[in-house]
C-alpha cells in the first residue's frame, strides 16, 4: 500500500540558509499536519492544511511557512535557519477534519551546522 | 486543553516478562487515545488506537492498551516483552478542538534486557 512521502529524507543546511521539505500524502488524502521533533523531544504540531487552506497553527516560527497544493502535497519552507532548526520533520496525512488515523511519513531529518 | 503525560521517562524489563508503558489524559470531551512506537531514527509507527468501545485495545505486534477513564489512564501492555520492542513509545491524544491535531507525551524509552 502505499504510504506518506517526504523529501528529502536528510537535509544539511548551514545557519541562516533556507530549506524546503515536502511532503506528498497517501492518495485521496486532503489533510496534511507537520510535527517537528528536536533531538530526544516529543513531536511538536507546527501546521497543518485542509483542502489547500491553513486549518490550524501550533508553535511554528515566523522564519517558517507552508502551503498545501491542487495534488495535496505540501511543502514547508524554512528560512534564515538557526541551530536549533535541527529536528526531525514529519508530516502525516489524513482524509478530511476527524478523528480518523493520521498516517506519519518517516520524516526528513534537518541538520543546521 | 488536551493532553496526556508519561510519567516515566524509561522501563525496563527482562525479555519475557510483561510490560507496561504508563499513560494518562487529560481531555475535554471524549478521548481520542493512540500509541506509537518510533525507533532510532525512523519515523512514527502506529501501535493502536481507542475511540470508543471495549476498553482493552489490541493492536500491533502482541501490544494491547486498556483505557481506564475512572483512572483517566491508557496504559500499553504486553504480556511478554522481546528485546525487538525496545524503542520509544510514545502516547498520544487528538486535539478535537483544535484541527485535530496530535498531541504527544514526552515519550517513554523501553529497555528490554536479554
Amino acid at each position: 500500500a502505499a504510504g506518506v512521502i517526504q523529501s528529502p529524507r536528510h537535509l544539511i543546511k548551514e545557519k541562516r540558509e533556507t530549506a524546503t521539505l515536502k511532503c506528498y500524502p497517501i492518495p485521496r488524502h486532503d489533510t496534511v499536519y507537520w510535527y517537528q521533533q528536536g533531538p530526544g523531544q516529543d513531536p511538536q504540531f507546527l501546521i497543518s492544511f485542509y483542502e489547500k487552506m491553513q486549518s490550524d497553527k501550533g508553535s511554528i516560527p515566523d522564519r517558517f511557512s507552508a502551503q498545501q497544493f491542487s495534488d495535496y502535497h505540501s511543502e514547508l519552507n524554512m528560512s534564515s535557519l538557526e541551530l536549533g532548526d535541527s529536528a526531525l520533520y514529519f508530516c502525516a496525512t489524513t482524509v478530511g477534519t476527524s478523528i480518523n488515523e493520521q498516517f506519519f511519513g518517516p520524516g526528513t531529518r534537518l541538520t543546521v551546522l | 486543553a488536551q493532553s496526556v503525560a508519561q510519567p516515566e521517562d524509561q522501563v525496563n524489563v527482562a525479555e519475557g516478562n510483561p510490560l507496561t508503558v504508563k499513560c494518562t489524559y487529560s481531555v475535554s470531551g471524549n478521548p481520542y487515545l493512540f500509541w506509537y512506537v518510533q525507533y532510532p531514527n525512523r519515523g512514527l509507527q502506529f501501535l493502536l488506537k481507542y475511540i470508543t468501545g471495549d476498553n482493552l485495545v489490541k493492536g500491533s505486534y502482541g501490544f494491547e492498551a486498556e483505557f481506564n477513564k475512572s483512572q483517566t489512564s491508557f496504559h500499553l501492555k504486553k504480556p511478554s516483552a522481546l528485546v525487538s520492542d525496545s524503542a520509544l513509545y510514545f502516547c498520544a491524544v487528538r486535539d478535537i478542538g483544535g484541527g485535530f491535531k496530535t498531541i504527544f507525551g514526552a515519550g517513554t524509552r523501553l529497555f528490554v534486557k536479554a
